[in-house]
């Protein structure tokens, strides 16, 4: 079992459907993160829920929903999309210090990702 | 100046051959250094840290240079199995959860 899942890997979706992409993490990390990655440009963070509390959004437009029920799963519901939404998005959980003294390693367990195409 | 910047490439090296990539970055006040390798159509993973001292992992070789603000990984012997792209990554700091990539540097090896 792979340590974290993304469902669907790949979904076609118009711009007046309401769809979610799923994560889960078996890797008992306590951080999990939503990233879009669209062609020639950086991965671009969206969301960072820690201890299931959202902690970070970096102003991402309304129409992406972020949805963290537990440490083990993640969900972005997407709706009224536009094709410049096409993209990978990847879900990625980390293990995070508790208290912000103490510094990030830095890695990241990503997803394989789930390619959104907007029509 | 963008954050963390890259030469995109594509460096198409033959077998053997050894590669440097370089990396900079804005944030003087960053932290802690990544190396990502995101292989085609797959997800990216972490490929080492970047260490003051520089450090070395086999065949790779990574460097920090704070003064100057650049990173660079060192490929030596390089083997078809190395072809990915390669993403600089930039911690900006304890209690922040952002880490700041780069858009990657395309390696391809050639036999």
């Amino acid at each position: 079992e792979t340590g974290v899942t993304q469902t669907p890997r790949h979904l076609v979706m118009g711009m007046t459907n309401k769809k979610s992409l799923k994560c889960e993490q078996h890797l008992g990390h306590n951080a999990m993160y939503w990233y879009k990655q669209s062609a020639k440009k950086p991965l671009e963070l969206m969301f960072v829920y820690s201890l299931e509390e959202r902690v970070e959004n970096n102003s991402v437009p309304s129409r992406f929903s972020p949805e963290c029920p537990n440490s083990s799963h993640l969900f972005l519901h997407l709706h009224t999309l536009q094709p410049e939404d096409s993209a990978l998005y990847l879900c990625a959980s980390s293990q995070r210090s508790r208290g912000p003294e103490y510094p990030n390693t830095g890695e990241l367990f990503f997803g394989e990702g789930s390619r959104l195409t907007v029509l | 100046r963008k954050e963390v910047e890259q030469d995109p490439g594509p460096f198409n090296v033959p077998e053997g051959a050894t590669v440097a990539f370089n990396c900079t970055y804005s944030n003087s006040a960053s932290q802690s250094f990544f190396w990502y390798r995101q292989d085609c159509r797959k997800e990216p993973k972490l490929l080492m840290s970047v260490y003051s001292s520089g450090n070395e992992d086999g065949r790779f070789t990574a460097q920090l240079n704070r003064a100057s603000q650049y990173i660079s990984l060192l490929i030596r012997d390089s083997k078809l199995s190395d072809s990915a792209t390669y993403l600089c990554v930039v911690y900006s700091g304890a209690g922040s959860y952002q880490l700041t990539f780069g858009k990657g540097t395309k390696l391809s090896v050639i036999p």
